[in-house]
């Protein structure tokens, strides 16, 4: 089974802080993607990367940056945590696209709050 | 990039009637398509995808789509519903050809009154 692991279920932060979600995958998979989850907004994707160290950004990558420093971890930072950052956050893998039959695993997510 | 639009964010369905939930996509080229389901309290799960040949796909839990290209759509169908597909539906789209990202829609709500 493949397994996305996010670091932490629940996290409360104050606003300015400095925040790292973590995200682990054991399969080996060339892209992971986060994600942020609001009520009425579906999915939004914050950055993706395709390969160590390469990282694209996503439809709202605004006060947030990436990590990816080996394959199967990838991070995603808050620089200055603010309370429009409060959310529902998913980290996600897969293969390439171009593999016919891939599909994206995704992590249980990590509910974020910022006070 | 691609986007993707969902209809009728909120569903509300008795057991047994008919469900059909709308996915249009905007992207050119070739795409991978894709129902998610999220379960209460669950994390997301694939339903089904559709990658190339027949347009018509079965996934899981009598679930199937239909991909219609001059429609840009790939709408997600289930003849008979059970209190338990109660949950929320995404679909999303990937642009294939060396493009890795994955755009979701804003999903639809669906409740099945017993």
């Amino acid at each position: 089974d493949v397994k996305v692991t996010q670091s932490s279920r629940y996290l409360v932060k104050r606003t300015g802080e400095k925040v790292f979600l973590e995200c682990v995958q054991d399969m080996d998979h060339e892209n992971m993607f986060w994600y942020r989850q609001d009520p009425g907004l579906g999915l939004r994707l914050i950055y993706f990367s395709y390969d160590v160290k390469m990282k694209e950004k996503g439809d709202i990558p605004e006060g947030y940056s990436v990590s990816r420093e080996k394959k199967e971890r990838f991070s995603l930072i808050l620089e200055s945590a603010s309370t429009n950052q409060t959310s529902m956050y998913l980290c996600a893998s897969s293969p390439r696209f171009e593999r016919p039959g891939t599909e994206a695993f995704f992590g249980q997510g990590t509910r974020l709050t910022v006070v | 990039a691609q986007s993707v639009s969902q209809h009728n964010h909120h569903v509300i369905l008795s057991e047994a009637a008919s469900l059909e939930l709308g996915c249009n996509y905007s992207y050119g080229g070739t795409v991978n398509l894709f129902w998610y389901v999220q379960y209460p309290g669950q994390h997301l799960q694939l339903l089904l995808k559709y990658f190339s040949g027949d347009p018509l796909v079965k996934g899981i839990k009598g679930f199937e789509a239909e991909f219609i290209k001059s429609k840009f759509s790939f709408n997600l169908r289930k003849p008979s519903v059970q209190w338990s597909d109660t949950a929320e539906y995404f679909c999303a789209v990937n642009g294939g050809r060396g493009n890795n990202r994955l755009a979701f829609g804003k999903g639809n709500q669906v409740v099945v009154i017993p």
